[in-house]
C-alpha cells in the first residue's frame, strides 16, 4: 500500500536558521499537499504540488517536488517562533478518484528564540 | 475562505455513552471526512462521505458510524464510547475532483474527546 515517510520526526532549531523537512513515497505522487498544525488545533493547508520539478513559495516557506514525483521537501528560511508546529505531508491515494488523501506521520518543529 | 466548524473543541464522556460529533462546512463541498489523530499513529481516516447519504468506511471504522443527511453537515457517532476512543477528532471537506487535481482538504479545529 502507498505510504508517506516524513523525516525528521522532530526538529529543534534556533530562530533565524534554515531547515528542511522531507516527505518520501514508494510510489509516484500525483498530488502532494503540505499542511501545518499548531498543537491541539486543526490542519492549515499550505500548498499543493502536482508536476515533477515543481516549486512553490509562500512567504519564507518553499516546497518542491522532485522530477520523479516520489519525494517532496519543505524548506523554511530564517525560521521564526511562528513557524513552530507540526508539518504534515499528504498525497492523493493512487487508486480511485474519491479525493481521499494519505498522510505522513508529521514533523514537529520547535524554534528557539 | 472555506470554513469548517466542529461542534465542540473539548468533550468529556463516560464509557458506554453515545457520543455525537458534528461537522459543518460552508463551501458546498461534496466530500467530507472524519479522522482521528493519535501520537505516533498520525491521522487515520474513520469514514468518508462523497455525497448526501453516501458513506464509505475508512481505515478504522470499528466502533463508529456516520450520518450525512445534508450536504453541509457530517456527523460522527460513537455508539458506545470506550476509553480507547479518547483522541483528537478532525473533520475535513474537499471538492470532488480526480487523482492529481486539486484535492486539498480543509480541516476544522478539531474536537479533543476524553472518555472516562
Amino acid at each position: 500500500s502507498q505510504e508517506l515517510e516524513q523525516s525528521p520526526q522532530s526538529l529543534i532549531v534556533q530562530e533565524g536558521k534554515n531547515l528542511t523537512i522531507n516527505c518520501t513515497s514508494s510510489k509516484t505522487l500525483y498530488g502532494l499537499y503540505w499542511y501545518k498544525q499548531k498543537y491541539g488545533e486543526g490542519l492549515i493547508f499550505l500548498m499543493m504540488l502536482q508536476k515533477g520539478g515543481e516549486e512553490k513559495s509562500h512567504e519564507k516557506i518553499t516546497a518542491k517536488l522532485d522530477e520523479k514525483k516520489q519525494q517532496s521537501s519543505l524548506h523554511i528560511t530564517a525560521s521564526q517562533p511562528s513557524h513552530a508546529g507540526i508539518y504534515l505531508c499528504g498525497a492523493d491515494k493512487a487508486s480511485g478518484n474519491t479525493g481521499k488523501l494519505i498522510f505522513g506521520q508529521g514533523t514537529t518543529l520547535q524554534v528557539k528564540p | 475562505d472555506v470554513k469548517v466548524t466542529q461542534s465542540s473543541r473539548y468533550l468529556v464522556k463516560r464509557t458506554g455513552e453515545k457520543v455525537f460529533l458534528e461537522c459543518v462546512q460552508d463551501m458546498d463541498h461534496e466530500n467530507m471526512f472524519w479522522y482521528r489523530q493519535d501520537p505516533g499513529l498520525g491521522l487515520r481516516l474513520i469514514y468518508f462521505s462523497y455525497d448526501v447519504k453516501m458513506k464509505e468506511k475508512g481505515d478504522i471504522p470499528e466502533g463508529y458510524s456516520v450520518s450525512r443527511e445534508k450536504k453541509e453537515r457530517f456527523s460522527l457517532i460513537l455508539e458506545s464510547a470506550s476509553t480507547n476512543q479518547t483522541s483528537m477528532y478532525l473533520c475535513a471537506s474537499s471538492l470532488y475532483t480526480w487523482v492529481g487535481a486539486h484535492n486539498e482538504q480543509f480541516f476544522g479545529p478539531g474536537t479533543r474527546l476524553t472518555v472516562l
